[in-house]
């Protein structure tokens, strides 16, 4: 079973912080993903990475950042922390676009900026 | 712009009671499209996925209904349990765009025993 694991069920930062949130697939995944889920409004893309130091925004990508420096290991960046941050975000992986892949998702970080 | 439009928002049934939720797209470069189930303080798990070349998935009680021509599907639960209480979401993707997927905003599903 594909695994991806995000180190924080919840965390709590106050505005200003700089925040990493970080994430870990064991599948040997080309593809990682960072969404933020809002009630009402689903799961919204925030950046993607389809390789090693790769990276493209997605649909929301003002006030983040991402690092990929290792194949299992995307992390999310929040350079600034802002109260209109605190959502729940949510880390995906899957296999390459050719073969039909579903995504994978972590069990989410709640994220409250205070 | 929402790629994906699913609806409805909430659903509440009786066990036993068929819920549907329908998803609509305008995109006709999709070319997969899986739906995911989600419980509180968990992520989105896969539950079943479709190509448009078949009009209907069976996977157990799940059934994913797909019409081509009207760039609609629709996910079916038979027989539903207060254990399928969750949030459902349809997706989308473009073949060649690094597998991004489209989601729709998701629906809460209430089985009442």
């Amino acid at each position: 079973d594909v695994k991806v694991t995000q180190s924080s069920r919840y965390l709590v930062k106050r505005t200003g912080e700089k925040v990493f949130l970080e994430c870990v697939q064991d599948m040997d995944h080309e593809n990682m993903f960072w969404y933020r889920q809002d009630p009402g409004l689903g799961l919204r893309l925030i950046y993607f990475s389809y390789d090693v130091k790769m990276k493209e925004k997605g649909d929301i990508p003002e006030g983040y950042s991402v690092s990929r420096e290792k194949k299992e290991r995307f992390s999310l960046i929040l350079e600034s922390a802002s109260t209109n941050q605190t959502s729940m975000y949510l880390c995906a992986s899957s296999g390459r676009d050719r073969d039909y892949q579903p995504q994978h998702f972590g069990d989410g970080t709640r994220l409250s900026i205070l | 712009q929402q790629q994906v439009k699913q609806s409805p928002q909430s659903l509440i049934v009786q066990k036993g009671g068929i819920p549907i939720i329908n998803c609509a797209y305008e995109n006709t470069a999709f070319d997969y499209f899986p739906w995911y189930q989600q419980f509180p303080g968990k992520g989105p798990a896969l539950l079943i996925a479709i190509r448009p070349d078949v009009s209907e998935k069976k996977e157990g009680r799940f059934t994913i209904s797909f019409n081509k021509s009207a760039k609609q599907f629709s996910l079916h639960i038979m027989d539903s349990q207060p254990g399928d209480s969750a949030t459902y979401f349809c997706a989308a993707r473009v073949r060649g765009n690094f597998n991004k997927f489209y989601f729709g905003s998701g629906t809460k599903l209430n089985v009442k025993p």
